[in-house]
């Protein structure tokens, strides 16, 4: 069976510093791959999503970025975090290759707080 | 006008209850509905998969599609005290492309 990996859970960093959080997949090759935020009362925003290695489509412009290394490795990235970074990201995958039918199927996220 | 559009709550029911979560959507090429429940602190968690219009069940849990209406149900029967949560619908008609509601809060008390 497929499983999603996301970490840290949970983290605190400054105003300025940099930021990486990394995603993977398991149980199953050649995925779509996506990285949310979620504020409170706002719903799901879009931030990056990939269809293969190395290929990234931004949805917001924004201090983040994104990186697919790897087949399943989905890295979001910030140079300097700003205090409006502060969030609950969440990856995603979905399956390629069957049209539209694919849902998509959540990590269990990492909460920032930058200060 | 938003694309998806759902209460958010809070609702609070007895547990036993039926429970009956909504969600209402502008374009009608949407295919593909789901139905999502978010624990505090965790990601979503996909309960239910719908194309077009109809039902479907599993278990305690039913998805209603009316695509006239431009209209999705999820039906919870029997509610426990481990569905509160938050649940979120979703729908889309591309593979890449997916738009959320922003969740409805629910409470089963004991």
């Amino acid at each position: 069976s497929q499983t999603i990996h996301q970490w840290p859970a949970t983290l605190v960093q400054p105003v300025g510093s940099p930021l990486s959080l990394e995603c993977t997949v398991e149980g199953t090759s050649n995925p779509n791959l996506y990285w949310y935020r979620q504020a409170a009362g706002r719903g799901l925003q879009l931030l990056f999503y990939s269809v293969g290695i190395g290929q990234i489509s931004s949805e917001v412009p924004q201090n983040l970025s994104a990186s697919r290394p790897q087949d399943r490795q989905f890295i979001l990235s910030s140079k300097k975090l700003l205090l409006s970074d502060s969030g609950f990201y969440l990856c995603a995958w979905s399956v390629k290759g069957r049209g539209n039918n694919s849902p998509l199927h959540f990590g269990n996220g990492t909460r920032l707080t930058v200060t | 006008q938003k694309e998806v559009e759902q209460d958010p709550g809070p609702l609070s029911v007895p547990e036993g209850a039926i429970v009956s979560l909504n969600c209402t959507y502008s374009n009608s090429a949407f295919q593909y509905f789901m139905w999502y429940r978010q624990y505090s602190r965790k990601g979503p968690e996909l309960l239910m998969y719908t194309y077009s219009s109809g039902n479907k069940e599993d278990g305690r849990f039913t998805a209603q599609v009316d695509k006239s209406s431009k209209y999705i149900s999820l039906f919870i029967r029997d509610s426990q005290p481990s569905d509160s949560a938050t649940y979120l619908c979703a729908m889309s008609y591309t593979g890449n492309q997916f738009y959320f509601g922003t969740g409805t809060s629910l409470t089963v008390i004991p």
